[in-house]
């Protein structure tokens, strides 16, 4: 079935620092990625959804200038924390979708924390 | 725009028992996706089981079954014969048909399963 990792599985940083998130597609080709960010006990709330070679597009009230987003690849996409604060700890998965297939598979996620 | 609502935020089942979670959407749609997603404490999210809105029966998967009312906009889930393993939250997802159209989640309720 389709794989998608994610690298780090958990990362604690210094705030003020910038935290690099990769999300990869093992098994097929993702034309899209999304970003989920979760906060404990609750459902994933999506910050932006990213095709291959072409700029995210972010959902309202999401800071583009604070999550930057790149998709470089069909299997490759990467969401960066700018100066990270500590209200920027959470939990943030991703999911990939290969266009056709009506179903989104899902990375196991990562944990951030920021001191 | 789409909704999802889970309105219970808690249930409990125990082993070997039924249990039904609800979910209900709203759409102007007539033919979309629903999903019904389990996110065990590994945070991993599982796809438990699909329906597409065209098709009139009921999708089954081994011990999971839905009851799709379209005109009602109802989406429940039947777990039968519940195990432990079945402990975890559970999301209600809608996504239109379009290639990479996005989930939207419901706010997920917490099943725990009493041995």
């Amino acid at each position: 079935g389709a794989v998608v990792s994610q690298h780090p599985s958990r990362v604690i940083c210094k705030s003020g620092t910038s935290v690099k998130i990769e999300c990869r597609s093992l098994d097929f080709q993702a034309t899209t990625m999304f970003w989920y960010r979760q906060f404990p006990k609750q459902s994933l709330m999506l910050m932006a959804t990213s095709n291959e070679g072409s700029k995210a597009t972010y959902e309202q009230g999401v800071e583009k200038d604070k999550f930057l987003i790149n998709h470089a690849s069909l299997t490759l996409s990467t969401l960066t924390v700018t100066s990270a604060h500590p209200e920027d700890s959470s939990f943030y998965i991703c999911s990939a979708s290969s266009g056709g297939a009506y179903e989104q598979y899902f990375g196991p996620g990562t944990r951030l924390t920021v001191t | 725009a789409q909704t999802v609502t889970q309105s219970q935020p808690e249930m409990s089942v125990q082993e070997a028992e039924t249990v039904t979670l609800s979910c209900t959407y709203d759409t102007s749609e007539s033919d979309y996706y629903l999903f019904w997603y389990k996110q065990p404490p590994s945070r991993q999210m599982i796809l438990v089981i699909r329906q597409e809105a065209y098709k009139q029966q009921n999708a089954t998967e081994n011990r999971f079954s839905v009851n799709f009312q379209k005109a009602a906009k109802s989406f429940s889930l039947k777990i039968s014969d519940s195990q432990l393993g079945d402990a975890a939250m559970y999301f209600c997802a809608y996504r239109e048909t379009g290639a990479n159209s996005k989930l939207t989640f419901g706010k997920g309720i917490t099943l725990s399963v009493r041995p």
